[in-house]
């Protein structure tokens, strides 16, 4: 099946450090999404991505697309106290398909 | 800023018995989805609905599962005969045309006792 996989699953960071987090798949995506999950609601879209080699902003946050369509990258600059959640990348392969979710990476902010 | 609104928030039920989970999604949205999400686990695509039928589901999606959008703002998720391994939380979403930007809900937690 279309699996997606991200790195690192947890991060421990202190307030003001900036964070990196990586999503890869075996298979090329049309569309990647990053969302961010707090506990006990529902997945909120941080960003979205069309074209391969796309970068976008949005706030601290920066995405890209990458060139070969089976990767993303998501960074947080200087992180505070409510970044921390889950954030799970996403994947669309075509315009009829659902997305896909990748497992998540869980980040802890400390003070 | 619009919401997908989803009800109820937590619903307790005995195994075997039936449940629906309601959502109310964006008004000018036309897919539909819903997503669960086992403690600790991923988001898992469930199924996809457009134009009044379903568009695509997962292996998750059997028999025991159906969706319905009785009238033009309700979007709901059956499950027959509900079972242990059915305790998730469960997500409803949808999106504009032209979009992947889907939004979600809050979910509803479903614990089958």
């Amino acid at each position: 099946g279309q699996q997606l996989n991200q790195s690192p699953q947890s991060m421990f960071i202190q307030e003001g450090e900036d964070v990196s987090m990586n999503c890869t798949s075996s298979s090329i995506f049309n569309t990647w999404l990053w969302y961010k999950q707090d506990p006990g609601e529902g997945p909120v879209l941080l960003i979205a991505l069309y074209k391969a080699g796309e970068l976008t902003s949005n706030g601290r946050l920066t995405a890209q697309f990458g060139i070969t369509r089976k990767d993303s990258f998501l960074n947080i600059s200087a992180s505070i106290p409510s970044d921390v959640g889950i954030y799970f990348c996403a994947g669309v392969k075509t315009s009829y398909d659902k997305v896909i979710f990748g497992p998540g990476t869980s980040l802890s902010v400390i003070p | 800023e619009p919401e997908v609104t989803q009800t109820p928030s937590h619903q307790v039920t005995q195994m075997g018995q039936e449940v629906i989970l309601r959502c109310v999604p964006i008004s000018n949205h036309l897919y539909f989805y819903w997503y669960r999400q086992i403690l600790g686990q991923k988001v898992e695509f469930l199924v996809s609905f457009y134009n009044n039928e379903i568009s695509e589901k997962s292996e998750i999606f059997d028999d025991q599962f159906s969706v319905e959008r009785p009238d033009g703002s309700n979007f709901t998720l059956k499950i027959r005969s509900t079972k242990l391994e059915d305790s998730a939380m469960y997500f409803c979403a949808s999106r504009q045309r032209g979009t992947w930007g889907y939004t979600f809900g809050s979910g509803t937690r479903l614990t089958v006792v």
